[in-house]
């Protein structure tokens, strides 16, 4: 069936640090891709999504590119800030699933000052 | 505020007793979605409507679970007989779902029903 492995956490970095959270997988056919992401005491929002191979998602100064090759969908920032301290979700999505979206377990990211 | 609202935000209740959350979607969506979030863990799908029509069930709905969407705006999750291993964040999300044209599934988020079964 469809899941979404994505890096455990917690990820603890120093502000204006560099971002990788690794996200893979497993899917038939070509779903769409997403990043969803928690900020303390909110609910869940769309940070980013690719909808076919190759395709850059980017937002907020964050990026993922949809590798077909890889079946990765890997999140990177440049530089991070503390406001960027929250829990992050892959996530997949297919139209024959009814869009049913299916989730990685998410990263906790915490930025320190 | 037009966006996805839940309630209540908090439901405490004793073992046994029966709970219903409500979801409201945003207006123009006519895909409406229940998903469990636990600790630590990601959003697992419930079910979900097309309008007022409920088109799956994930095995993890036993039949004391059932969700209406009677007029194809709100959503209830009624849970009956709860038990502590329903203790979890229940999360309504909703999503535009157009027949014809592209859709990529975007999901749009409540803040969530978080439920204590003590």
């Amino acid at each position: 069936g469809n899941s979404v492995t994505q890096m455990e956490g917690p990820v603890t970095l120093s502000e204006e640090a560099f971002l990788t959270i690794n996200c893979t997988y497993t899917a038939t056919g070509y779903p769409s891709l997403f990043w969803y992401v928690q900020y303390p005491g909110e609910g869940l929002q769309l940070l980013l999504k690719a909808t076919k191979a190759d395709d850059k998602g980017s937002n907020k100064g964050f990026e993922a590119t949809y590798r077909k090759e890889t079946t990765s969908f890997h999140l990177e920032k440049g530089s991070v800030q503390v406001s960027d301290s929250a829990v992050y979700f892959c996530a997949l999505s297919k139209e024959t699933g009814g869009f049913k979206t299916i989730f990685g377990a998410g990263t906790r990211l915490f930025v320190k000052a | 505020d037009t966006g996805v609202s839940q309630d209540p935000r908090h439901k405490i209740t004793k073992r046994g007793q029966n709970v219903t959350f409500r979801c409201d979607p945003i207006s123009e969506h006519n895909r409406l979605y229940w998903y469990r979030q636990t600790l630590g863990q990601g959003p697992e799908f419930l079910t979900y409507f097309q309008n007022e029509a409920q088109l799956e069930k994930s095995r993890l709905l036993s039949d004391r679970f059932s969700a209406e969407r009677p007029k194809g705006s709100f959503s209830t999750l009624e849970i009956q007989r709860t038990e502590q291993g329903d203790s979890a964040m229940y999360l309504c999300a909703s999503s535009p779902i157009t027949v014809g044209r592209p859709n990529t599934g975007e999901l749009f988020f409540g803040e969530g029903s978080r439920l204590t079964v003590l």
